[in-house]
């Protein structure tokens, strides 16, 4: 069974600090992979994907996620933050078993910003 | 094309008590994910299904909890006898049908916060 792990549980920057959340997953076969974000009070928005191709992913708001392979790794960066980019931030795994998309979820991490 | 919909967006339930909450669908999607998250944790799988089929419910307890989504109408998750460590926040979310070798995501709806008093 795969399972991730996201080593940041509260993060706090001041605006316009550069920002990286690190994401591991362990699952021996092909992935997907998924950062999604969680405004207070609101649903899961989905910030960026990566099912194959280029490693380095760009999403909206500015962010860009990196899968590195051979760690195990896809770390969410955004050069420059925003005091609205306070939210929780997911980081989720789906082993490739075609025509499921069950998602495997790591425990968040709390973005704050400071103005 | 509306997105997920989940409702009550709000529900309180006494202990004991039975718990439906509903899950509509995007339009065209075939696919319903229900996740539990619990207070200062992640999203946790419950269960996959497809009309009229469960396809995976390892992530159901046991017990009290079960999940339908009948041809017609909404997919409805169902707890009964309600304890407090039921107490979370119940997300749905929908895929279209995916073929063999396609890759699709999953939409999320806006969850329902069950509290059990």
């Amino acid at each position: 069974a795969q399972s991730v792990s996201q080593h940041n549980h509260h993060v706090i920057l001041s605006e316009a600090a550069s920002l990286e959340l690190g994401c591991n997953y362990s699952y021996g076969g092909t992935v997907n992979l998924f950062w999604y974000v969680q405004y207070p009070g609101q649903h899961l928005q989905l910030l960026l994907k990566y099912f194959s191709g280029d490693p380095l992913v760009k999403g909206i708001k500015g962010f860009e996620a990196e899968f590195i392979k051979s760690k195990f790794s896809f770390n969410l960066r955004k050069p420059s933050v925003q005091w609205s980019d306070t939210a929780e931030y997911f980081c989720a795994v789906n082993a490739l078993n075609f025509g499921n998309e069950k998602l495997t979820f790591g425990t968040g991490t709390r973005l704050t910003i400071i103005p | 094309n509306a997105g997920v919909m989940q409702n009550p967006r709000h529900l309180v339930r006494r202990r004991g008590q039975e718990a439906r909450l509903r899950c509509s669908p995007m339009k065209g999607h075939s696919h319903v994910y229900w996740y539990r998250q619990l207070p200062e944790e992640g999203l946790k799988f419950m269960v996959y299904l497809q009309k009229e089929n469960i396809i995976d419910e390892s992530g159901m307890p046991k017990e009290r909890f079960s999940a339908e989504f009948p041809k017609e109408g909404p997919s409805i998750l169902r707890i009964q006898q309600v304890v407090r460590g039921d107490s979370a926040a119940y997300f749905c979310a929908s895929s279209p049908t995916s073929s063999k070798g396609s890759n699709t995501e999953a939409f999320f709806g806006q969850g329902t916060r069950l509290t059990v008093v």
